[in-house]
């Protein structure tokens, strides 16, 4: 079967880094997607990786290992208005998107 | 603002009753989705509608019923709803449904419960 794994959930401290990991196991890939969502809201696009490396936007950079299956997002200089659930999410072969349950991200003072 | 509304909200509705939720995109997207969020729960794709067309059913119930009668718009309609069905529905649209970095956009939901 299919499935992607991240943790439940993670706490951070106002400033610092955190990196939030997704593991995966899809039929095919198309490519892997991170997205934002706050309480109550949409979700919304971070990052889009199809090759292997990082790529940086800003504060938010993601990072992708095709031969490990695995991703992260990686959030610097936190802010309070960082504190959210960020899903990770694979597109297979038949190009349907497989998502994550998320991780919500709770940032302190 | 994300270009993809979503009506109404909040829905509270009885298991015998029949109601639509509703779905609008402005952004001359071509394909459409409804997704399931439970809490704690991946996302559950449960339609997609590319060029106004069915493209994929995930083995949802028949007391869910969708209609796409343009490519801007999307309905949910359900009728005899079980408590179990009580989520948040989120509606979605994408340029192009079969490339690999198609971003797919969000609206803000409807919250239901089946009472």
């Amino acid at each position: 079967g299919q499935n992607i794994d991240q943790p439940t959930e993670m706490t951070a401290t106002e400033g610092a880094i955190v990196q939030i990991n997704c593991t995966y196991q899809t039929s095919g890939f198309n490519g892997l997607f991170w997205y934002q969502q706050h309480a109550g809201e949409a979700p919304t696009f971070l990052s889009y990786n199809v090759l292997d490396g990082l790529e940086e936007k800003g504060r938010f950079s993601s990072f992708l290992s095709r031969s490990k299956g695995y991703s992260y997002l990686l959030l610097k200089e936190l802010q309070m208005k960082d504190s959210a659930s960020y899903l990770c999410a694979v597109k297979d072969s038949n190009y349907q998107l497989i998502w994550g349950a998320g991780t919500k991200l709770i940032i302190k003072p | 603002e994300t270009g993809v509304t979503q009506t109404p909200r909040h829905l509270v509705m009885g298991m015998t009753n029949k109601k639509s939720l509703k779905c609008e995109q402005h952004l001359g997207h071509n394909a459409m989705y409804w997704y399931k969020q439970s809490a704690k729960k991946p996302l559950e794709l449960m339609f997609v509608y590319n060029f106004k067309e069915q493209t994929e059913n995930n083995s949802v119930p028949s007391r869910f019923s969708p209609e796409c009668p343009n490519s801007s718009h999307l309905f949910l309609h359900l009728h005899t709803l079980q408590p179990e069905d009580s989520a948040l529905y989120l509606c979605a649209s994408s340029q192009d449904y079969e490339a690999g970095g198609d971003i797919q956009y969000f609206g803000a939901g409807t919250r239901l419960s089946v009472l």
